[in-house]
């Protein structure tokens, strides 16, 4: 069955930084892996969805990055904001059909 | 832009009361999704309807019932509300597929409804 796993569960980091989240599944046949942003009160939001046959995808200060063979994925922030501060979610769509979710890093970008 | 609403932002309700929540989206498609979210556990799936009158069971649908009557409202019902049901839920909706993979295009998310069974 597969299992998606995101660590950290939070993270706090200065304002400026670089940062990276990340995301394991353990099941390697998934058709995409797309990552979510969840602002309290507002739902989720799609970020960036890579499918199988993709290595990345890019938008903005975002790049997620999808290794299949090692059953990885790296949401890439450039240049954190305040703003940025929200709860990350990854999903992948594995060979059921199914979406199945991580239970996600909490953000924060300290000012 | 694509928008989904979900009738309550917060609801508080009694252990057996009978409970609808419900989920309009404005853009046509065909994929609607009920989700429960639990701090630690993630999103799971409870129901979802591909078409007009069509429902299939997700992961967790015990205790729990759908309705999809128009296109573009799809209603969760807790036929008899338990504590065990206090929880975020999510829904969802997204265009469909010729090729029935229902997470294959991008889901497009409501507000959420806290839900406290008390």
């Amino acid at each position: 069955k597969q299992e998606v796993t995101q660590i950290p569960a939070a993270l706090s980091v200065p304002e400026g930084e670089n940062l990276v989240l990340n995301c394991s599944f353990t099941d390697s046949a998934i058709y995409n892996l797309q990552w979510f942003r969840q602002d309290p009160g507002k739902g989720l939001t799609s970020l960036l969805l890579i499918q199988s046959s993709q290595r990345e995808q890019t938008s903005g200060r975002l790049n997620a990055s999808l290794d299949k063979s090692s059953g990885r994925s790296t949401l890439y922030i450039a240049a954190s904001q305040p703003g940025d501060s929200a709860t990350y979610l990854c999903a992948v769509l594995d060979s059921n059909y199914q979406l199945i979710w991580g239970a996600g890093t909490k953000l924060i970008i300290k000012p | 832009d694509v928008k989904v609403t979900q009738s309550s932002r917060y609801l508080v309700k009694r252990t057996g009361e009978k409970v609808f929540l419900e989920c309009v989206q404005d853009m046509d498609h065909e994929n609607m999704f009920w989700y429960r979210q639990d701090p630690g556990l993630g999103l799971r799936l409870i129901y979802f309807s591909y078409d007009v009158k069509m429902k299939e069971k997700g992961d967790i649908p015990e205790g729990y019932s759908v309705s999809r009557e128009k296109k573009e409202r799809f209603s969760l019902i807790l036929e008899s509300a338990s504590t065990n049901q206090t929880s975020m839920y999510l829904c969802a909706s997204s265009l469909g597929t010729s090729g029935g993979a229902l997470g294959y295009n991008e889901q497009f998310f409501g507000p959420g409804t806290r839900l406290t069974v008390l």
